[in-house]
C-alpha cells in the first residue's frame, strides 16, 4: 500500500533563512510522480512543485528545490531566503502514473517570522 | 486565471441528513477529484471521475457517498444519510485528461467545503 509520512507537524523559520520540510512515502512501485502543495490560510491548495521518479535530477522552482532519494523514499521540499508569503501548510503527495488516486501527507505548517 | 470553485464554504447538518457538495471545476477540464481532510488527518482520496463515470474510488467512499456532474459545469458529491465522523474539510479537484506515457496534468483544487455534521 502506498502512504506518505510528514514527520513534522509544524516549523517556523526566520525570513530570509532556508527550511526543509521533510516527507517520506512508501511504494512497491517504480514509476511515480511526487508532488508538493502549499495551502495558505483559507486559500486553494497549489502546485509547488513536482518530481517524476525515474528522473534522477531534483527539481528546482525559483526558491523551492526538492531532495529526491529514491532508495530511500525519501523527499524534502527545501525553501530558501524564505519569505512571509511561504507561511502556509504544505502537503507532500504522491501519484501513480494514471493519475487516478493521489496520496497525501498530514501536512507540515510553515511559520515565517520576520 | 480560472479556478475550482466549492459551495458552500461551510455547511451544517444533523446527523442523518442528506448533504450535497457542489464543484465548479475548471472549464476545459475532465477529471473530477473528491478528497476529504478530516481535522489533524491526511487529506484522503475518495473519487475520480472521467466520462461520466467513476474511475476510481478508495474505501471510504461506499454506498452513503455518490458523485454527479449533473449539467456540464457542477460536479456534486452528495453523502446520503452523513454521520458524525464525516466532518471533515472536503476539497474538489479538475484537471486535464492525464496524457498517455505518464505525461502529467496538473491538479487544480478548489479552496474546499467544511462539513460539520451533528
Amino acid at each position: 500500500a502506498q502512504t506518505v509520512t510528514q514527520s513534522q507537524p509544524e516549523m517556523s523559520v526566520q525570513e530570509a533563512e532556508t527550511v526543509t520540510l521533510s516527507c517520506t512515502y512508501d511504494t512497491s512501485e517504480s514509476d511515480y510522480y511526487l508532488f508538493w502543495y502549499k495551502q495558505p490560510p483559507s486559500r486553494q491548495m497549489i502546485l509547488v512543485i513536482r518530481q517524476e521518479a525515474y528522473k534522477q535530477q531534483n527539481a528546482t522552482e525559483n526558491r523551492f528545490s526538492v531532495n529526491f532519494q529514491k532508495a530511500a523514499k525519501s523527499f524534502s521540499l527545501k525553501i530558501s531566503d524564505s519569505q512571509l508569503g511561504d507561511a502556509a501548510m504544505y502537503f507532500c503527495a504522491y501519484s501513480l502514473y494514471n493519475f487516478n488516486k493521489f496520496y497525501f501527507g498530514s501536512g507540515t505548517k510553515l511559520n515565517v517570522k520576520p | 486565471e480560472p479556478e475550482v470553485t466549492q459551495t458552500p464554504s461551510h455547511q451544517v447538518t444533523q446527523m442523518g441528513q442528506e448533504v450535497i457538495l457542489r464543484c465548479v471545476p475548471i472549464s476545459n477540464h475532465l477529471y473530477f477529484y473528491w478528497y476529504r481532510q478530516i481535522l489533524g488527518q491526511k487529506v484522503e482520496f475518495l473519487v475520480s471521475f472521467y466520462n461520466n463515470e467513476i474511475s476510481e474510488k478508495s474505501e471510504i467512499f461506499d454506498d452513503q457517498f455518490s458523485v454527479e456532474r449533473p449539467d456540464g459545469s457542477n460536479f456534486t458529491l452528495k453523502i446520503r444519510s452523513t454521520k458524525l465522523e464525516d466532518s471533515a474539510m472536503y476539497f474538489c479537484a479538475s484537471s486535464e485528461v492525464p496524457l498517455a506515457g505518464g505525461s502529467y496534468n496538473e491538479q487544480f483544487f478548489g479552496p474546499g467545503t467544511r462539513l460539520t455534521v451533528l
